[in-house]
């Protein structure tokens, strides 16, 4: 089953604008991580947020949690064609020392129009 | 380094046959995962193994099977095929449980059973 769940689901923007994404999980969880794949080929992390911190920052990428509404937002800055991809969080609610199993959600369609 | 490599890339099968999907993680990964991702979805977690043990098991029916060999690298198998396991079939590997738990996904076996 998945946890989260992204909104929303399909995304088009253009070039050099900002794109937000949203994600929710029902449980509590160790951390969040958002994912992104290409063409229904092999994911790629991007971040990781701990369920202690608030906001996280890599590059053009701003992720924020906010684990009192059990959700998630990744930002992406002056986008770019390249950016055109599906975009995952997951989420990691494992017992320490319990194997990581990611649950994802569903997924947002980003599209970026040169 | 290289990545996860998985193989092989594409494979067809016939309903009822059995499948042997192979995985090799990255270089000093001793933890592989193994997600199956149907077309529209988020991946699903299957298992995870950690040195050469299960450590963690999806819902998924005991047609579905995998192995670790003491090199790390992994086997999935799927016995009388369904229809509906045609996926995108993803391995990750990651230093679980030491260091960080972000997952690093191969490129993944896009299996079609017809």
């Amino acid at each position: 089953s998945q946890q989260g769940e992204e909104d929303p689901q399909a995304l088009s923007i253009q070039e050099g604008e900002n794109a937000t994404m949203n994600c929710s999980y029902k449980t509590s969880i160790n951390n969040l991580q958002w994912y992104r794949q290409n063409s229904g080929r092999g994911l790629v992390h991007l971040i990781l947020i701990r369920s202690n911190e608030r906001e996280k920052h890599s590059g053009r990428l701003r992720v924020t949690l906010d684990t009192s509404k059990k959700s998630s937002s990744l930002l992406i800055t002056a986008s770019r064609a390249a950016d055109t991809a599906s975009y995952f969080c997951a989420t990691d609610a494992a017992h320490s020392g319990s194997a990581r199993q990611l649950t994802f959600g569903s997924g947002t369609q980003l599209t970026v129009l040169p | 380094d290289a990545g996860v490599t998985q193989s092989p890339t594409h494979l067809i099968k016939t309903r009822g046959q059995h499948v042997t999907l192979r995985c090799s993680p990255i270089s000093g990964h001793k933890s592989v995962s193994w997600y199956q991702q149907v077309l529209g979805q988020g991946p699903q977690f299957i298992f995870q193994y950690y040195e050469k043990e299960e450590r963690g098991r999806g819902n998924f029916p005991d047609r579905f099977s995998a192995r670790q060999f003491p090199n790390y690298s992994s086997e999935l198998n799927v016995n009388a095929l369904l229809l509906g396991d045609s996926a995108l079939y993803l391995c990750a590997s990651s230093l679980w449980p030491l260091g960080s738990y972000e997952q690093y996904f191969g490129p993944g076996t896009r299996l079609t059973v017809t």
